[in-house]
């Protein structure tokens, strides 16, 4: 597609409901990265995927936060029983390098607004 | 935890004026990026800019890179309404961000 993917738009979870939250790159990129971006804050950096190798994950706040991206393409980001904290702004970004040139920066999606009520 | 600062906070100007933002890191980069995000929206790139490099330019955004000092600086010239939005810097594969600076260009 021309741009990345994010899905759904809006999500409402009850706290202890588990979400996922899916992101489709731009065809043919080769780096992922996942954030969490909490309300008048920049991004925070979850995971990082390169293909469909996670490469760093160091960012996952817990072991409830769970990533994969099982064919290096799609990937989903799936928080298991979701707590009030996790509320905020997840926003999925794709590169077609493996590190940022002058040429490519990251493409990011218009994220995820989940909200645990 | 976050990589940079970027400072002031907030910014409102008039349409037609400068807007200058500043950005400080801590670790050691190969390179420095900047990223504008509209209200509800994801990140848009504007700009890369080397390690080596102390200056670029693109379009009406002119960047500033001091290693020494590990900061940047973003200059938007001649400031449009369609310039309000937050601005990020990042640097690092992770690309780690600061908290931005809220940009309001007043017509």
């Amino acid at each position: 597609g021309a741009g990345v993917s994010q899905s759904p738009r809006y999500k409402v979870a009850k706290r202890g409901q588990d979400v996922a939250l899916r992101c489709d790159p731009i065809s043919g990129h080769v780096s992922l990265f996942w954030y969490q971006q909490a309300l008048g804050q920049g991004p925070e950096f979850l995971t990082y995927f390169q293909n469909e190798a996670q490469l760093d994950k160091s960012g996952l706040p817990s072991d409830r936060f769970f990533a994969e991206r099982p064919e290096g393409s799609v990937s989903t980001l799936k928080i298991q029983r979701t707590q009030k904290e996790d509320s905020a702004v997840y926003l999925c970004a794709s590169s077609l390098v493996l590190l940022p040139t002058v040429n490519y920066g990251y493409t990011f999606g218009s994220g995820t607004r989940l909200t645990v009520v | 935890s976050q990589q940079g600062e970027e400072d002031p906070q907030a910014l409102s100007i008039q349409e037609g004026e400068n807007a200058t933002m500043n950005c400080s890191y801590k670790t050691s980069i190969n390179n420095l990026q900047w990223y504008r995000q509209n209200s509800g929206r994801g990140l848009v790139h504007l700009i890369l800019i080397r390690s080596n490099e102390r200056e670029k330019h693109s379009g009406r955004l002119r960047v500033t890179l001091d290693t020494s000092k590990k900061s940047s600086s973003l200059l938007i010239t001649a400031s449009r309404a369609a310039d309000t939005a937050s601005y990020f810097c990042g640097s690092g594969s992770r690309l780690t961000f600061g908290e931005g600076t809220q940009l309001t260009v007043n017509p």
